[in-house]
Protein backbone atom coordinates (compact mmCIF):
# COMPACT_ATOMS: atom_id res chain seq x y z
CA UNK A 1 0.00 0.00 0.00
CA UNK A 2 1.48 3.20 -1.16
CA UNK A 3 1.67 5.84 1.47
CA UNK A 4 0.10 9.09 1.20
CA UNK A 5 2.08 12.19 0.82
CA UNK A 6 0.88 16.16 1.26
CA UNK A 7 1.24 18.48 0.16
CA UNK A 8 1.86 17.65 -3.41
CA UNK A 9 4.09 20.91 -3.85
CA UNK A 10 5.00 23.80 -1.50
CA UNK A 11 6.50 27.07 -2.42
CA UNK A 12 8.65 28.90 0.14
CA UNK A 13 11.04 31.90 0.33
CA UNK A 14 14.63 31.31 1.50
CA UNK A 15 14.11 31.55 5.30
CA UNK A 16 10.56 29.78 5.51
CA UNK A 17 9.69 26.71 7.03
CA UNK A 18 7.89 23.66 5.71
CA UNK A 19 5.72 20.77 6.62
CA UNK A 20 5.68 17.64 4.67
CA UNK A 21 3.33 14.62 5.96
CA UNK A 22 3.64 10.84 5.51
CA UNK A 23 0.53 8.86 6.11
CA UNK A 24 0.03 4.70 5.75
CA UNK A 25 -2.96 2.63 6.38
CA UNK A 26 -1.04 0.09 7.33
CA UNK A 27 0.46 -0.32 10.46
CA UNK A 28 4.05 0.56 10.06
CA UNK A 29 7.97 -0.36 11.69
CA UNK A 30 9.70 2.46 9.89
CA UNK A 31 9.79 5.43 8.00
CA UNK A 32 12.23 6.25 5.67
CA UNK A 33 12.63 10.45 4.11
CA UNK A 34 14.51 10.94 0.81
CA UNK A 35 15.57 13.54 -1.48
CA UNK A 36 15.57 13.71 -4.81
CA UNK A 37 16.52 16.81 -6.84
CA UNK A 38 15.55 16.68 -11.20
CA UNK A 39 17.79 14.29 -12.77
CA UNK A 40 20.01 13.10 -9.56
CA UNK A 41 19.60 10.08 -7.20
CA UNK A 42 17.73 9.98 -4.13
CA UNK A 43 19.89 10.70 -1.31
CA UNK A 44 19.09 9.44 2.20
CA UNK A 45 17.14 12.24 5.20
CA UNK A 46 16.26 10.09 8.01
CA UNK A 47 15.00 7.19 9.20
CA UNK A 48 12.46 6.78 12.39
CA UNK A 49 11.82 3.53 13.99
CA UNK A 50 8.90 2.38 16.10
CA UNK A 51 10.09 3.29 19.49
CA UNK A 52 11.76 6.33 18.89
CA UNK A 53 15.28 5.56 17.44
CA UNK A 54 16.12 7.58 14.85
CA UNK A 55 19.10 8.51 12.19
CA UNK A 56 20.38 11.05 10.29
CA UNK A 57 20.49 14.57 8.45
CA UNK A 58 21.25 16.78 11.32
CA UNK A 59 19.82 19.63 10.11
CA UNK A 60 16.47 18.58 9.12
CA UNK A 61 13.99 16.94 11.98
CA UNK A 62 11.11 14.33 11.51
CA UNK A 63 8.34 12.90 13.49
CA UNK A 64 6.76 9.21 13.53
CA UNK A 65 3.41 8.52 15.02
CA UNK A 66 3.27 5.24 15.57
CA UNK A 67 -0.14 4.98 16.65
CA UNK A 68 -1.46 6.76 13.21
CA UNK A 69 0.68 5.46 11.27
CA UNK A 70 1.83 9.32 9.86
CA UNK A 71 5.27 10.68 9.77
CA UNK A 72 5.91 14.47 9.22
CA UNK A 73 9.31 16.03 8.17
CA UNK A 74 10.28 19.60 9.24
CA UNK A 75 12.14 22.11 7.55
CA UNK A 76 12.94 24.81 9.71
CA UNK A 77 15.06 27.58 8.20
CA UNK A 78 14.93 26.78 4.71
CA UNK A 79 17.82 27.44 1.90
CA UNK A 80 18.18 26.84 -1.72
CA UNK A 81 19.81 24.07 -1.51
CA UNK A 82 16.64 22.32 0.29
CA UNK A 83 14.44 22.60 -3.20
CA UNK A 84 13.88 18.94 -4.43
CA UNK A 85 11.12 16.44 -4.66
CA UNK A 86 10.81 14.62 -0.69
CA UNK A 87 10.14 11.29 -0.72
CA UNK A 88 8.73 9.06 2.19
CA UNK A 89 9.18 5.56 2.04
CA UNK A 90 7.16 3.04 4.85
CA UNK A 91 8.48 -0.09 5.75
CA UNK A 92 6.08 -2.56 7.34
CA UNK A 93 8.02 -4.70 9.12
CA UNK A 94 7.83 -8.66 9.56
CA UNK A 95 9.39 -10.88 7.09
CA UNK A 96 8.65 -8.12 4.26
CA UNK A 97 11.82 -5.79 3.58
CA UNK A 98 10.40 -3.67 0.93
CA UNK A 99 10.33 0.14 0.84
CA UNK A 100 7.54 1.27 -0.04
CA UNK A 101 7.50 5.17 -1.60
CA UNK A 102 5.28 7.90 -1.95
CA UNK A 103 4.57 9.91 -4.61
CA UNK A 104 7.10 12.57 -3.85
CA UNK A 105 6.06 16.33 -2.29
CA UNK A 106 7.64 18.83 -4.49
CA UNK A 107 9.28 21.62 -2.54
CA UNK A 108 10.99 25.28 -4.46
CA UNK A 109 12.55 27.53 -2.31
CA UNK A 110 13.01 30.79 -3.89
CA UNK A 111 15.84 33.40 -2.69
CA UNK B 1 33.92 6.37 -0.92
CA UNK B 2 32.73 5.61 -4.11
CA UNK B 3 28.94 5.95 -4.73
CA UNK B 4 26.72 3.78 -6.44
CA UNK B 5 27.51 3.71 -10.74
CA UNK B 6 25.22 3.13 -13.00
CA UNK B 7 25.41 2.87 -17.09
CA UNK B 8 24.50 4.39 -19.23
CA UNK B 9 22.82 7.52 -17.54
CA UNK B 10 20.72 7.68 -20.96
CA UNK B 11 19.28 5.48 -23.43
CA UNK B 12 17.31 5.96 -26.56
CA UNK B 13 15.88 2.45 -28.63
CA UNK B 14 12.94 1.43 -30.81
CA UNK B 15 10.19 -1.04 -29.08
CA UNK B 16 10.73 -4.00 -29.50
CA UNK B 17 14.45 -3.75 -28.76
CA UNK B 18 16.78 -5.18 -25.96
CA UNK B 19 18.23 -2.83 -23.82
CA UNK B 20 20.51 -3.52 -20.77
CA UNK B 21 21.25 -1.41 -17.15
CA UNK B 22 24.45 -1.46 -15.35
CA UNK B 23 25.11 -1.42 -11.93
CA UNK B 24 27.91 -1.79 -9.44
CA UNK B 25 26.95 -1.15 -5.64
CA UNK B 26 29.27 0.51 -3.28
CA UNK B 27 31.64 -1.44 -1.78
CA UNK B 28 31.08 -3.94 0.47
CA UNK B 29 27.38 -3.60 0.22
CA UNK B 30 25.38 -7.27 0.35
CA UNK B 31 22.00 -5.88 -0.83
CA UNK B 32 21.38 -4.52 -4.40
CA UNK B 33 17.89 -3.09 -5.39
CA UNK B 34 16.63 -1.97 -8.94
CA UNK B 35 13.68 0.26 -9.25
CA UNK B 36 11.64 2.11 -11.84
CA UNK B 37 10.82 5.03 -11.27
CA UNK B 38 7.91 7.17 -13.77
CA UNK B 39 7.65 10.45 -14.17
CA UNK B 40 6.21 12.85 -11.08
CA UNK B 41 6.21 9.10 -8.79
CA UNK B 42 7.96 7.96 -6.59
CA UNK B 43 10.65 4.62 -7.05
CA UNK B 44 9.08 1.47 -7.02
CA UNK B 45 11.09 -1.94 -6.51
CA UNK B 46 11.73 -4.28 -9.25
CA UNK B 47 14.01 -7.19 -7.35
CA UNK B 48 16.48 -7.09 -4.10
CA UNK B 49 19.60 -8.95 -4.16
CA UNK B 50 21.55 -10.38 -1.01
CA UNK B 51 24.52 -11.26 -2.57
CA UNK B 52 23.72 -13.66 -5.64
CA UNK B 53 20.54 -14.69 -4.59
CA UNK B 54 17.13 -12.71 -5.74
CA UNK B 55 15.10 -12.57 -2.75
CA UNK B 56 11.93 -10.06 -3.86
CA UNK B 57 11.67 -10.22 -7.74
CA UNK B 58 7.73 -10.20 -6.83
CA UNK B 59 7.06 -6.77 -8.78
CA UNK B 60 9.81 -8.10 -11.86
CA UNK B 61 7.76 -8.88 -14.97
CA UNK B 62 9.46 -11.94 -15.88
CA UNK B 63 7.84 -11.96 -19.41
CA UNK B 64 10.29 -9.71 -20.38
CA UNK B 65 12.42 -8.51 -18.08
CA UNK B 66 15.43 -10.56 -16.09
CA UNK B 67 18.23 -9.38 -14.10
CA UNK B 68 21.19 -10.82 -12.69
CA UNK B 69 24.31 -10.19 -9.62
CA UNK B 70 26.93 -12.81 -10.71
CA UNK B 71 29.82 -13.16 -7.81
CA UNK B 72 27.17 -11.03 -5.65
CA UNK B 73 28.82 -7.54 -6.88
CA UNK B 74 28.04 -5.82 -10.08
CA UNK B 75 24.36 -6.53 -11.52
CA UNK B 76 22.74 -6.08 -14.64
CA UNK B 77 18.81 -5.67 -15.54
CA UNK B 78 18.08 -6.76 -18.88
CA UNK B 79 14.59 -6.00 -21.00
CA UNK B 80 13.69 -7.77 -23.88
CA UNK B 81 11.86 -6.89 -25.99
CA UNK B 82 11.35 -3.43 -24.66
CA UNK B 83 7.89 -1.84 -25.01
CA UNK B 84 6.74 2.16 -24.77
CA UNK B 85 5.25 1.75 -21.67
CA UNK B 86 9.01 0.75 -20.14
CA UNK B 87 10.31 4.70 -20.73
CA UNK B 88 11.17 5.72 -17.48
CA UNK B 89 14.30 5.91 -15.14
CA UNK B 90 15.72 2.74 -13.56
CA UNK B 91 17.63 3.35 -9.97
CA UNK B 92 19.95 0.89 -8.26
CA UNK B 93 20.99 1.13 -4.87
CA UNK B 94 22.35 -0.74 -2.54
CA UNK B 95 22.42 -1.11 1.48
CA UNK B 96 23.95 -2.67 4.05
CA UNK B 97 23.88 -3.79 7.77
CA UNK B 98 21.74 -7.04 7.71
CA UNK B 99 20.84 -6.24 10.75
CA UNK B 100 19.48 -2.64 10.43
CA UNK B 101 17.78 -4.08 7.53
CA UNK B 102 15.87 -6.67 9.40
CA UNK B 103 14.33 -3.35 11.32
CA UNK B 104 13.86 -1.21 8.35
CA UNK B 105 16.54 0.85 10.14
CA UNK B 106 19.15 0.66 7.18
CA UNK B 107 19.51 3.81 4.51
CA UNK B 108 19.55 2.93 1.35
CA UNK B 109 22.36 4.57 -1.43
CA UNK B 110 20.94 5.14 -4.62
CA UNK B 111 23.02 5.89 -8.30
CA UNK B 112 21.96 8.54 -10.74
CA UNK B 113 19.70 6.24 -12.75
CA UNK B 114 19.51 5.56 -16.48
CA UNK B 115 16.49 7.01 -18.05
CA UNK B 116 15.14 5.17 -20.39
CA UNK B 117 13.63 6.22 -23.67
CA UNK B 118 11.56 4.15 -26.01
CA UNK B 119 10.24 5.15 -29.16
Amino acid sequence: QQPVQSPQAVILREGEDAVINCSSSKALYSVHWYRQKHGEAPVFLMILLKGGEQKGHDKISASFNEKKQQSSLYLTASQLSYSGTYFCGTFPGGSNYKLTFGKGTLLTVNP
Amino acid sequence: EAGVVQSPRYKIIEKKQPVAFWCNPISGHNTLYWYLQNLGQGPELLIRYENEEAVDDSQLPKDRFSAERLKGVDSTLKIQPAELGDSAVYLCASSDTWGDQQRGYNEQFFGPGTRLTVL
